[in-house]
């Protein structure tokens, strides 16, 4: 089946600017997670859903940033008022339920460059 | 916290050289740790897991150990490839909770 899937691939954006990054989980995995890697880093955790509901968001780095699942299946990571520091590939990764010893799979990101 | 700490690099080596990547961990209880690698151009895949102690977790000549006394999961292969070039990443998933935890990753370089 499908992986994950993350559109757009790239994005370029000014200052100041508002964008939406999509995630297409496997089909059935209830347990969605963001992530962001900066360059020469390991990813760092945004946020988890657990179906609609964001069960943790303890890793977003302030307020501009908001997430959301609302049937349970796609998510769109929303980011008000960019800055340059948000440049980043943006990750998102599935989990069947979410149990510890699942693996996590992940998309192949969006590039984030803010100008 | 929970926590990973991961051999800094870069590693270059010669086409069958033996690789070893140090992973230690800080968890409480028990937690699942895992080997991803991404592969220039492409996403993170997993590699290898484990999730209990003692277990090894193996693929494509890649093993790691879950060490429980010595709070390591290093991986190990005894002879690498031009293609195994990539940076590798340790995580950890812990038994309660959901999120998971990434080392800063290590890239590896193997040269013919």
């Amino acid at each position: 089946g499908a992986g994950v899937s993350q559109t757009p691939s790239n994005k370029v954006t000014e200052k100041g600017k508002y964008v939406e990054l999509r995630c297409d989980p496997i089909s059935g995995h209830t347990a969605l997670y963001w992530y962001r890697q900066s360059l020469g880093q390991g990813p760092e955790f945004l946020i988890y859903f657990q179906g609609t509901g964001a069960a943790d968001d303890s890793g977003l780095p302030n307020d501009r940033f908001f997430a959301v699942r609302p049937e349970g299946s796609v998510s769109t990571l929303k980011i008000q008022r960019t800055e340059r520091g948000d440049s980043a590939v943006y990750l998102c990764a599935s989990r069947r339920s979410g149990g510890p010893d699942e693996t996590q799979y992940f998309g192949p990101g969006t590039r984030l460059l803010v100008l | 916290g929970d926590s990973v700490t991961q051999m800094e690099g870069p590693v270059t080596l010669s086409e069958e050289a033996f690789l070893t990547i140090n992973c230690t961990y800080t968890a409480t209880g028990y937690p699942s740790l895992f080997w991803y690698v991404q592969y220039p151009g492409e996403g993170l895949q997993l590699l290898l897991k484990a999730t209990k102690a003692d277990d090894k977790g193996s693929n494509k000549g890649f093993e790691a150990t879950y060490r429980k006394e010595t709070t390591s999961f290093h991986l190990e292969k005894g002879s690498v490839q031009v293609s195994d070039s990539a940076v590798y990443f340790c995580a950890l998933s812990p038994r309660a909770g959901n999120q998971f935890y990434f080392g800063t990753g290590t890239s590896l370089t193997v040269i013919p």
